[in-house]
């Protein structure tokens, strides 16, 4: 146990429907990130939160829309996706978002299946 | 070409044996990780160095700053270790952790 809550654990969906996805940290920390893990490929980071403000977006489609209603809960809503959207989507925390050396605490991830 | 370069991509052992994950990067560093995924997706960090050696359990990390290379050593491998094994570095100045493509290890009984 990480301290990192990720639901659902498996999602399938199709290309039309609207789904979310919900991170919950329980470590009092103050960043929180999305990561994207496809097959045999590195961690992709997607957008980082520092204090509920997004700080970092790395040229996501707009069909990911990320939210950090409070500095425990991050969510990433999703729509009209593709099926090379398929993948684990791993949540993350950290105390600070400042580089260095900060130590990442994930969350089991959602796999996600785009029919 | 990734910044974060890892070796052997699979690797399988017999249980007992002395394994080795070999990481190489490209960048300037504040710190390494090194990250253990077991099947299901959860990630544990196992260690973060910036110089020197960490040993915890049967797990040792090293680091060459001057090298730009890191390993993670596993004595007497147990069944329980395979897992993907993920080599991560923090770059200077930078909020954007680089990740390897990862290792999967496979120890038999």
């Amino acid at each position: 146990e990480t301290g990192v809550t990720q639901t659902p654990r498996h999602l399938v969906m199709g290309m039309t429907n609207k789904k979310s996805l919900k991170c919950e940290q329980h470590l009092g920390h103050n960043a929180m990130y999305w990561y994207k893990q496809s097959a045999k490929k590195p961690l992709e980071l997607m957008f980082v939160y520092s204090l509920e403000e997004r700080v970092e977006n790395n040229s996501v489609p707009s069909r990911f829309s990320p939210e950090c209603p409070n500095s425990s809960h991050l969510f990433l809503h999703l729509h009209t996706l593709q099926p090379e959207d398929s993948a684990l989507y791993l949540c993350a925390s950290s105390r600070t978002v400042t580089g260095g050396w900060e130590k990442l605490f994930f969350g089991s991830g959602t796999q996600l299946s785009v029919l | 070409k990734n910044e974060v370069e890892q070796s052997p991509q699979n690797l399988t052992a017999q249980e007992g044996e002395f394994i080795t994950i070999n990481c190489s990067y490209s960048v300037g560093i504040s710190a390494l990780h090194w990250l253990q995924q077991h099947p299901g997706g959860g990630i544990v960090s196992l260690f973060m160095l910036s110089s020197g050696k960490k040993k915890h359990g049967r797990l040792i990390a090293t680091i060459n700053i001057q090298e730009k290379h890191s390993s993670l050593h596993i004595t007497a491998s147990h069944p329980r270790d395979s897992a993907v094994y993920i080599c991560a570095v923090n770059p200077y100045n930078n909020n954007d952790m680089r990740f390897g493509a990862g290792t999967r290890l496979t120890v038999k009984p």
